[in-house]
């Protein structure tokens, strides 16, 4: 396993369309976060699953928004009527649950460019 | 919620020289501490963290102090290299890491 794995790396879209991104993370991890990123900024908490379980969401992350991690491994997340404000790079980050590490490990994210 | 103030936003240093970034943050309950680095085109990387009940965290050209009372931390980077020239990220969390709140980031520029 070489780390978090993020598809697509890119995407364009017209607004209004809906785009969904891919998270693969680290396969022992057992958490998975999603981070949005502008220019200039540093990443956002959007939304956190334990397992397959979404146990936190940002105010940021507006009913446009889903994750969604089925099975406990990859997660997905979708933005639906996409927005210009929606252009970004999202993150994806994995952890294990241990007390002694607290690290994430992030992905190289996908960044989004709604025209 | 947690509020994390970072400075400075660019910094330029030459090579050989030392760089230090500093964070401020809010809310007392933080006890966890990362420091990531982001390169062009990549996610942040971790390149040290420090818990609330440790003072100073060294590893190798890098390390980290925190201060609880006065609420700030600081990453130390020694000998500096081109290298790691790269936008650098303090986060704060309380210690779950469930949620990192980030700063704002710094550009360090290492001339050569």
């Amino acid at each position: 396993d070489t780390g978090v794995s993020q598809d697509p790396r890119h995407k364009i879209t017209k607004r209004g369309q809906n785009v969904t991104f891919r998270c693969d993370p680290i396969s022992e991890h057992n958490r998975l976060y999603w981070y949005r990123q502008t220019l200039g900024q540093g990443p956002e908490f959007l939304t956190y699953f334990q397992n397959e379980a979404q146990l936190e969401k940002s105010r940021l992350l507006s009913d446009r928004f889903s994750a969604e991690r089925p099975k406990g491994s990859f997660s997905t997340l979708e933005i639906q009527r996409t927005e210009q404000g929606d252009s970004a790079m999202y993150l994806c980050a994995s952890s294990p649950i241990d007390r002694s590490n607290y690290g994430y490990t992030f992905g190289s994210g996908t960044r989004l460019t709604v025209v | 919620g947690e509020n994390v103030e970072q400075h400075p936003s660019t910094l330029s240093v030459q090579e050989g020289d030392s760089a230090v970034i500093k964070c401020t943050y809010s809310d007392s309950a933080s006890n966890y501490f990362p420091w990531y680095k982001q390169e062009l085109g990549k996610g942040p990387q971790l390149i040290i963290d420090i818990r609330s009940n440790v003072g100073e965290k060294k590893d190798q050209r890098i390390a980290v102090t925190l201060n609880k009372t006065a609420k700030h931390f600081s990453l130390h980077i020694t000998e500096t290299q081109p290298e790691d020239s790269a936008v650098y990220f303090c986060a704060a969390s309380q210690g779950s890491a469930r949620q990192l709140t980030f700063g704002s980031g710094t550009q360090l520029t290492v001339l050569p």
